[in-house]
C-alpha cells in the first residue's frame, strides 16, 4: 500500500540545521510530488512548500524562502526537507504528504506521513 | 495570499446528529480548489474532500462537501463516535502558495 515513513524525532539548539527524511513506497515515485506541512504544539497546520518528484521543481513558503530546502533522491524514492538557522519558534511536528498536482501546480495532499517532531531548545 | 476563516472553532454535538463546518475565503476560490482534511489527536491529516466536493478514496459517505466562490461547508449527516476530531480546509490554485483554515474541532457535547 502507499505508505511514507519519516525519519525519527531530532532535538537541536537554535541556530542549528534539522534534515528529515521521507521514505516513499507503493507507487511510482516520480508521477506525484512531496509536500511538506508542519504543526506546531497546539496549533493548526502550516504549509511548507513543495517538491515535484518527477523534475525537483520546487514551490516554498514566502515565509520560509531563504531557510528551507525540499531535494528528492529518485534512486531511494526519498524526500528530505531541510531547515536552517532553526529558532524555538520551529518546534513542531513535520509531516511530508504525497502531492497531487496537475501543471505544475500542486493541489491537495491525499497520502501523510506519521510526523517527525523537531524541538528547538538551548 | 488567500486567508481561509474557518466556524465555528468548536462544535459540540451528539453522536447521530448532523455536524455542520464552514469554510470562507478572503477572495474567491478558483475553480473549486478547495480540500478537506480530518486530523485526531497525536495523528496525521487525513484527507476528505478535494475539488470541494469529491469524497477521497475510502472516505464513508456521511461526509460531503459544498459550495463554490468564497463558501464552503463541510457537512457530516450522522456523527459517529470516530468523527470527533479537528477538521481544516485548504485551498490550492489560486496562488503558489497552499493555505489552511484554522481548524474547527467537533467534540462530544
Amino acid at each position: 500500500q502507499v505508505q511514507l515513513v519519516q525519519s525519527g524525532a531530532e532535538v537541536k539548539k537554535p541556530g542549528a540545521s534539522v534534515k528529515v527524511s521521507c521514505k516513499a513506497s507503493g507507487y511510482t515515485f516520480t508521477s506525484y510530488g512531496i509536500s511538506w506541512v508542519r504543526q506546531a504544539p497546539g496549533q493548526g497546520l502550516e504549509w511548507m512548500g513543495w517538491i515535484s518528484a518527477y523534475n525537483g521543481n520546487t514551490n516554498y513558503a514566502q515565509k520560509l524562502q531563504g531557510r528551507v530546502t525540499m531535494t528528492t533522491d529518485t534512486s531511494t524514492s526519498t524526500a528530505y526537507m531541510e531547515l536552517r538557522s532553526l529558532r524555538s519558534d520551529d518546534t513542531a511536528v513535520y509531516y511530508c504528504a504525497r502531492g497531487i498536482a496537475a501543471a505544475g501546480i500542486l493541489k491537495y495532499m491525499d497520502v501523510w506521513g506519521k510526523g517527525t517532531t523537531v524541538t528547538v531548545s538551548s | 495570499e488567500i486567508v481561509l476563516t474557518q466556524s465555528p472553532g468548536t462544535l459540540s454535538l451528539s453522536p447521530g446528529e448532523r455536524a455542520t463546518l464552514s469554510c470562507r475565503a478572503s477572495q474567491s476560490v478558483s475553480s473549486s480548489y478547495l480540500a478537506w482534511y480530518q486530523q485526531k489527536p497525536g495523528q496525521a491529516p487525513r484527507l476528505l474532500i478535494y475539488g470541494a466536493s469529491s469524497r477521497a478514496t475510502g472516505i464513508p459517505d456521511r461526509f460531503s462537501g459544498s459550495g463554490s466562490g468564497t463558501d464552503f461547508t463541510l457537512t457530516i449527516s450522522r456523527l459517529e463516535p470516530e468523527d470527533f476530531a479537528v477538521y481544516y480546509c485548504q485551498q490550492y490554485g489560486s496562488s503558489p502558495e497552499l493555505t489552511f483554515g484554522g481548524g474547527t474541532k467537533v467534540e462530544i457535547k
